[in-house]
């Protein structure tokens, strides 16, 4: 059974510190790692992807790879009130396939 | 303007009866997707097609049918056999464009039994 965990939280940040979701995978074939934003209410929305070990930066967005620990990491900079909502951890094992995602962390920023 | 449509956003039915949510996208993708959400709950796959007129059960596949006749549109019905169908339906798509794959959703639908 493949397996994606995630703390569930809620993780309180204020607002402008560094939020850090973490997030670990049984499956050691996953090739692709996502992290998708979810409102209340709303569908999930993709905000990052990282394929191979290392970091990936897109604005205030890091997401962090490392295959040999099976972890998968997302660093939102500058936190702001609109940030806050839960994040899901999805990860693939290959391209078009379904993903495997955990419960999510629900996160809320402090102004 | 692209990207996935999921109709009706709210859907209220009697037990016992089938219901079917459409699900179209002008994406040109090849692979879609039915998941299902339930409170405090991570999605949980209930069938997926990589290719017109096929497709394939997923975890929770039971009291569930689908077909893919056309690229763009994939029907869920949820059938009277499902148990508990009272849920959040999310619709998706994706594309693997040079090594690089990404999946997308659609609004969702929420569906209510009574």
């Amino acid at each position: 059974q493949k397996e994606v965990e995630q703390n569930s939280g809620p993780l309180s940040v204020p607002e402008g510190a560094i939020a850090s979701l973490n997030c670990t995978y049984s499956d050691r074939g996953s090739q692709s790692f996502f992290w998708y934003r979810q409102y209340s209410g709303k569908s999930p929305e993709l905000i990052m992807s990282i394929y191979s070990n290392g970091d990936k930066e897109d604005g205030r967005f890091t997401a962090q790879l490392n295959k040999a620990s099976q972890y998968v990491s997302l660093l939102i900079r500058d936190s702001q009130p609109s940030d806050s909502a839960t994040y899901l951890c999805a990860v693939a094992e290959s391209g078009n396939t379904p993903l495997v995602f955990g419960k999510g962390t629900r996160l809320s920023v402090i102004a | 303007d692209g990207g996935i449509t999921q109709s009706p956003k709210y859907l209220f039915r009697k037990e016992g009866q089938n219901v079917t949510l459409s699900c179209e996208q002008n994406l040109n993708h090849d692979a879609m997707y039915w998941y299902r959400q339930d409170p405090g709950q991570g999605l949980r796959l209930i069938y997926y097609s990589q290719i017109v007129n096929d497709f394939q059960k997923g975890d929770i596949a039971e009291g569930y049918s689908v077909s893919r006749e056309k690229k763009e549109s994939f029907p869920l019905t949820v059938t009277s056999a499902q148990k508990n169908p009272t849920a959040f339906y999310l619709c998706a798509s994706s594309t693997e464009t040079g090594g690089d794959y990404e999946q997308y959703f659609g609004p969702g639908t929420r569906l209510t039994v009574t």
